[in-house]
């Protein structure tokens, strides 16, 4: 069974660029989650979808934005880019809620 | 509403026992625990519901004291491939968002 994949996983990005990041779940997994990671902070919820719907959302502006297709491939676009956005960016997927959520590799986005 | 975890970091010699806490000031409706590797992607180690049940994974277990809105991560006789961080996450409801903790670094020396 293929695990999540995420791409691109490296990025790097200047000050009021947008970038998308795209996550293919396993399959039959219909719940799609992103966190954003950074030294100190852990893993920072951003949203999650289940089928095409955006479920939950954190406390993230409004510059970081997602969606979810029917095939449960997910993006997450961030538009203009701050020098804090620099992070790692997980997404999971699992089957739904209350199950256990699979990680992939993380997309590093570094902006200057 | 970000779960408090405890210790912040903690090393360990092989063979000797941790455990990392996780409590939470809202009720929870479970607890969900992850372990990451530096430079990987978090692993799912256990999911724990509401009822006060104790899971285990080889030598990790967990509790989970819904009453008191804890749950405590246990090691036992600590293996080299323990080290990583331990995170805790804590849904308030069945397809609430699930918040993690800021992580306990877990190192184990040979």
């Amino acid at each position: 069974k293929a695990g999540v994949t995420q791409t691109p996983r490296y990025l790097i990005k200047t000050r009021g660029q947008q970038v998308t990041l795209s996550c293919s779940p396993i399959s039959g997994h219909r719940s799609v989650s992103w966190y954003q990671q950074t030294p100190g902070q852990g893993l920072q919820f951003l949203f999650e979808y289940f089928s095409e719907t955006q479920r939950n959302k954190g406390n993230f502006p409004g510059r970081f934005s997602g969606r979810q297709f029917s095939n449960s491939r997910s993006e997450m676009n961030v538009s203009t880019l701050e020098l804090g956005d620099s992070a790692l960016y997980l997404c999971a997927s699992s089957l739904d809620t209350p199950y256990e959520q699979y990680f992939g590799p993380g997309t590093r986005l570094t902006v200057t | 509403q970000q779960p408090v975890q405890s210790p912040q970091a903690v090393i360990l010699r092989e063979g000797e026992d941790a455990v990392i806490n996780c409590s939470s000031s809202k009720a929870l409706y479970s607890v969900h625990w992850y372990r990451q590797k530096h430079g990987e992607a978090p692993v799912f180690l256990m999911i724990l519901l509401k009822g006060g049940e104790q899971k285990g994974h080889e030598k990790i277990s967990a509790s989970f004291n819904e009453k008191k809105q804890q749950s405590s991560l246990y090691l036992t006789a600590s293996q080299l491939s323990y080290s990583g961080t331990y995170f805790c996450g804590t849904p308030r409801g069945r397809d609430d968002k699930i918040i993690f903790g800021k992580g306990t670094r877990l190192h184990i020396l040979p």
